[in-house]
């Protein structure tokens, strides 16, 4: 039973267009989400968050949108570059934040083309 | 600053053999975790730690052992390697306090024959 579900195993993106990568969840008791990236043989590296309270966090080019009665968030590049070739995986928390461990979707691989 | 580091990269076990898998962080973090990573799959934990002196088990836990040897080690014990235990495991730190920001180490990759 997946708990933190992104469908999309893979998406490609035209260098300098908008890449959104979506995940949903099934656990209403989740207060905190994540996004990481991960390139090939490194781990994963903090992206952005975001709290329950909140619908939308922004961080440069990066901005996730949570929508808590459909169980949604995305995460929107703007724009897309070359570097931001990587898995991307949505976790979540269910602590507040806290130190309890993250439950992590199966990942998107996220493509830019040139 | 290093970070989270593991040792060994790589390593190569015959079923039935045990070994323990190693993770530091030079952060000061009071929280370690260990996750395991199959191919096509998300990172699943398998044990955690919120302090030193603490463990407590997460999604995966059978066929692992842990030890918060300190503030700054925290090692993953396979007793008897199996094959379904082939799989790269990644240690991780955090604060305590919320928010949670969980920081990564590079992996270890593990092949069970």
């Amino acid at each position: 039973d997946q708990q933190v579900k992104q469908n999309s195993p893979s998406l490609s993106v035209q260098e300098g267009r908008i890449s959104i990568l979506n995940c949903d969840y099934t656990n209403s008791m989740f207060d905190y989400f994540l996004w990481y990236k991960k390139y090939p043989a490194e781990g994963p590296t903090f992206l952005i968050s975001i709290s329950s309270i909140k619908d939308k966090n922004e961080d440069g080019r990066f901005t996730v949108f949570l929508n808590k009665s459909a169980k949604h968030l995305s995460l929107h590049i703007v724009p897309s570059q070359p570097g931001d070739s990587a898995v991307y995986f949505c976790a979540a928390s269910t602590s507040g934040g806290g130190a309890d461990g993250l439950t992590f979707g199966k990942g998107t691989h996220l493509i830019i083309q040139p | 600053n290093a970070g989270v580091t593991q040792t060994p990269k790589f390593q190569v076990l015959k079923t039935g053999q045990s070994m323990t898998l190693q993770c530091a962080q030079d952060m000061n973090h009071n929280s370690m975790y260990w996750y395991r990573q199959d191919p096509g799959m998300g990172l699943r934990l398998i044990y955690y730690s919120a302090s030193e002196g603490t463990t407590d088990k997460g999604e995966v836990p059978n066929g692992y052992n842990v030890s918060r040897l300190n503030k700054r080690e925290f090692s993953l014990r396979l007793e008897s390697a199996a094959p379904p235990q082939t799989s790269v495991y990644f240690c991780a730190s955090s604060e305590n306090d919320a928010p949670i920001e969980q920081y990564f180490g590079p992996g270890t990759r593990l092949t069970v024959t």
